[in-house]
């Protein structure tokens, strides 16, 4: 099945610092990728979708001064939390699309962020 | 909004019993999928339903979408300690997915 990883699996900043995300598709086009965070015992939360060469839609209530979301490639796209606080600790993870007509979305193993 | 709700928050159950989680939009879905996320884990896409109406059944799992496209369900038959998790529907109308809160399983052996 399809395949998608994502660097690092955990990371921890020191508060102010901004922090980058990556998500990739391993065998497959994603035309469409998604980010999500997760905090503990909750849903997944759908922060933004970004869409191959065009700019993200990000969701009410997401920043996106503060989460930048970039989606250069058919197969990789980043997501950078700037100038991260304490708040922002959770566990991001994406989810990636291909041209499958079921529309399936293939989930990273998730990015676990620590906001000292 | 879109709305996705799921019940029950929580079950535990004895390893033998079924257990089943219910699914149910605000809106008509185009599709409906379901996903498991063990503890510590990250979700799984476990199935995809689109068809009014329809039955899948993955071993002990089946998988049912409602007639209106508003609701769906998850019934697990004979749980065993390796059904542990939490499982999630995410229903999808146009471009927007969104996913339930989710169901945490215990299974006591």
């Amino acid at each position: 099945g399809a395949v998608v990883s994502q660097h690092p699996s955990r990371v921890i900043c020191k508060s102010g610092t901004s922090v980058k995300i990556e998500c990739r598709s391993l065998d497959f086009q994603a035309t469409t990728m998604f980010w999500y965070r997760q905090f503990p015992k909750q849903s997944l939360m759908l922060m933004a979708t970004s869409n191959e060469g065009s700019k993200a839609t990000y969701e009410q209530g997401v920043e996106k001064d503060k989460f930048l979301i970039n989606h250069a490639s058919l197969t990789l796209s980043t997501l950078t939390v700037t100038s991260a606080h304490p708040e922002d600790s959770s566990f991001y993870i994406c989810s990636a699309r291909d041209k499958d007509p079921r529309e399936t979305q293939y989930f990273g193993p998730g990015t676990r962020l620590l906001v000292l | 909004g879109q709305q996705v709700m799921q019940i029950p928050q929580y079950q535990h159950v004895q390893e033998g019993e079924d257990f089943t989680t219910y699914c149910n939009s605000s809106t008509t879905l185009s599709n409906i999928q379901w996903y498991k996320q063990r503890p510590g884990g990250h979700p799984v896409f476990l199935i995809q339903l689109v068809k009014s109406g329809e039955v899948k059944k993955q071993k002990r799992l089946t998988f049912q979408f409602g007639e209106a496209k508003k609701n769906s369900s998850l019934h697990i038959t004979a749980t065993q300690t390796t059904d542990v998790g939490t499982y999630f529907c995410a229903g999808r109308r146009y471009s927007t997915l969104t996913f339930g809160k989710g169901t945490m399983l215990l299974v006591s052996p």
